[in-house]
């Protein structure tokens, strides 16, 4: 069965960091999103994006985030200057089309020190 | 936008007996309604999930339930085992293709 794959699975960075997370969807998905886990708290919405931009974006995707899918098979998060806050695990999904419901990756766990 | 309220937040049933776990939403667009469950440290699987157009639907032991009036669905699990033993999510998703959670139900399965 096809996956969503993301890297790495841990990332620990100091505060003022750049990091990027890195997802390769489902090679036909056309739907693509970023979410956030804080550990034990629910799933939140970051971004989605379709169609090479970004189609939504939550209250927590400030200005310190950004999205890129740079050659067609991969989806980048980036946080440009990380905050504590930002612990998290941050979860990839994609999708098929319009009627059609998630794929997860297994998740980057970020720890910001 | 939506909002999802999940209840209750945690569940503990004996096993073999049944578990229900609810949700509201809000955006009377909506349209998909999956359930997912997550292990600790893993990501969200998709158990089960429900169209609109369809008021019930089950899966061996797992069934949801929709009610589009009221803005309600249901997870139902029947004879729990201890491997139920997980945090579920339930989620909505109308027509800007986002899903939407709700705040989670830990659900302990006591043997």
């Amino acid at each position: 069965e096809p996956e969503v794959t993301q890297t790495p699975s841990h990332q620990v960075t100091q505060m003022g960091q750049e990091v990027i997370l890195r997802c390769v969807p489902i090679s036909n998905h056309l739907y693509f999103y970023w979410y956030r886990q804080i550990l034990g708290q629910k799933v939140e919405f970051l971004v989605s994006f379709y169609n090479n931009e970004i189609s939504e974006k939550s209250e927590i995707f400030d200005d310190q985030f950004s999205v890129e899918r740079p050659d067609g098979s991969n989806f980048t998060l980036k946080i440009r200057s990380t905050k504590l806050e930002d612990s998290a695990m941050y979860f990839c999904a994609s999708k098929e089309g319009v009627d059609y419901g998630y794929t997860f990756g297994s998740g980057t766990r970020l720890t910001v020190v | 936008g939506e909002n999802v309220e999940q209840h209750p937040s945690t569940l503990s049933v004996q096993e073999g007996d049944s578990a229900v776990i609810k949700c509201t939403y809000s955006d009377s667009a909506s349209n998909y309604f999956p359930w997912y469950k997550q292990e600790l440290g893993k990501r969200p699987q998709l158990i089960i999930d429900i169209r609109s157009n369809v008021g019930e639907k089950k899966d061996q032991r797992i069934a949801v339930t929709l009610n589009k009036t009221a803005k309600h669905f249901s997870l139902h699990i029947t004879e729990t085992q201890p491997e139920d033993s997980a945090v579920y999510f339930c989620a909505a998703m109308g027509g800007a293709q986002k899903l939407v959670f709700g705040q989670g139900t830990r659900l302990t399965i006591n043997p």
